[in-house]
C-alpha cells in the first residue's frame, strides 16, 4: 500500500521569502502522479502543482516549483516570493495510474503561515 | 459554469441517526469520490464510483454507503451516525480514463453529538 508522509505539521515564513515544504512517499509502483493541494481557511481544495513520475523535469507553476527525487521518493514544494495569500494548509498527495481513474492518497498536511 | 456542490454545508445530528450528504456535479464526470478530513490524517478515501451503478470501498468505508443512480450525483449515507464520524467531508469528481486531476466540492462539516 502507498503512504505519504509530511513531517512538518507547521511552518512559517516572512512575506517575500522562500519556503520549502517536505513530502516523502512509499510505493512499489513505477507509474504515478504526485500533487500539492492548497487548502485556505475557506476549506476549498485547490490544486497547486502536479508531477508525472515518468517526467524527469521538475514541474513549475509561477512561484511554485517542486523538487522531485524519484529514487529517494521525495517530492518537496518550494514557494518563492511568499505572499500573505499563501497562508493555508498544504497537502501532498499520491495517485497510482489506473485505466479508469486514480484515487488520491494524502499526507497529513503542513500548515503554512506567511507573516507580514 | 460547471461545478460541484455539496449540501448541507454544515450539519449537526445525534448518535444513531441516519444522515445523507449530497454531492452534485455538472461536469458530466464519470468518476466521483468521497473523502473525510480529520486533524492529523489529511484526507482519506471513503467510497468511490467509476460510473452509474458502480461503487467501491475506500480506505475508511465502515459505517458509510453510497449509491450511483445517475452521472451527476453520489450521495453518502451514514447508516447510524457515531461520534467518530464527526469530520469534514469532501466530494470530488474527475473524467474517466487516465486523467489525474480531481475537482473538489466545498466540503460538509458534520458533527455527531
Amino acid at each position: 500500500a502507498q503512504t505519504v508522509t509530511q513531517s512538518q505539521p507547521e511552518m512559517s515564513v516572512q512575506e517575500a521569502e522562500t519556503v520549502t515544504l517536505s513530502c516523502t512517499y512509499d510505493t512499489s509502483e513505477n507509474n504515478y502522479y504526485l500533487f500539492w493541494y492548497k487548502q485556505p481557511p475557506s476549506r476549498q481544495m485547490i490544486l497547486v502543482i502536479r508531477q508525472e513520475a515518468y517526467k524527469q523535469q521538475n514541474a513549475t507553476e509561477n512561484r511554485f516549483s517542486v523538487n522531485f527525487q524519484k529514487a529517494a521518493k521525495s517530492f518537496s514544494l518550494k514557494i518563492s516570493d511568499s505572499q500573505l495569500g499563501d497562508t493555508a494548509m498544504y497537502f501532498c498527495a499520491f495517485m497510482k495510474v489506473y485505466n479508469q481513474g486514480g484515487k488520491l492518497i494524502f499526507g497529513q498536511g503542513t500548515e503554512l503561515s506567511v507573516k507580514p | 459554469d460547471a461545478e460541484i456542490t455539496q449540501s448541507p454545508r454544515h450539519k449537526i445530528t445525534e448518535t444513531g441517526r441516519q444522515v445523507t450528504l449530497a454531492c452534485h456535479q455538472t461536469w458530466n464526470h464519470n468518476n466521483m469520490f468521497w473523502y473525510r478530513q480529520d486533524l492529523g490524517h489529511g484526507l482519506r478515501l471513503i467510497h468511490y464510483s467509476y460510473g452509474v451503478q458502480d461503487t467501491n470501498k475506500g480506505e475508511v468505508s465502515d459505517g458509510y454507503s453510497v449509491s450511483r443512480s445517475n452521472t451527476e450525483d453520489l450521495p453518502l449515507t451514514l447508516e447510524s451516525a457515531a461520534s467518530s464520524q464527526t469530520s469534514v467531508y469532501f466530494c470530488a469528481s474527475s473524467p474517466s480514463g487516465n486523467y489525474n486531476e480531481q475537482f473538489f466540492g466545498p466540503g460538509t462539516r458534520l458533527t455527531v453529538l
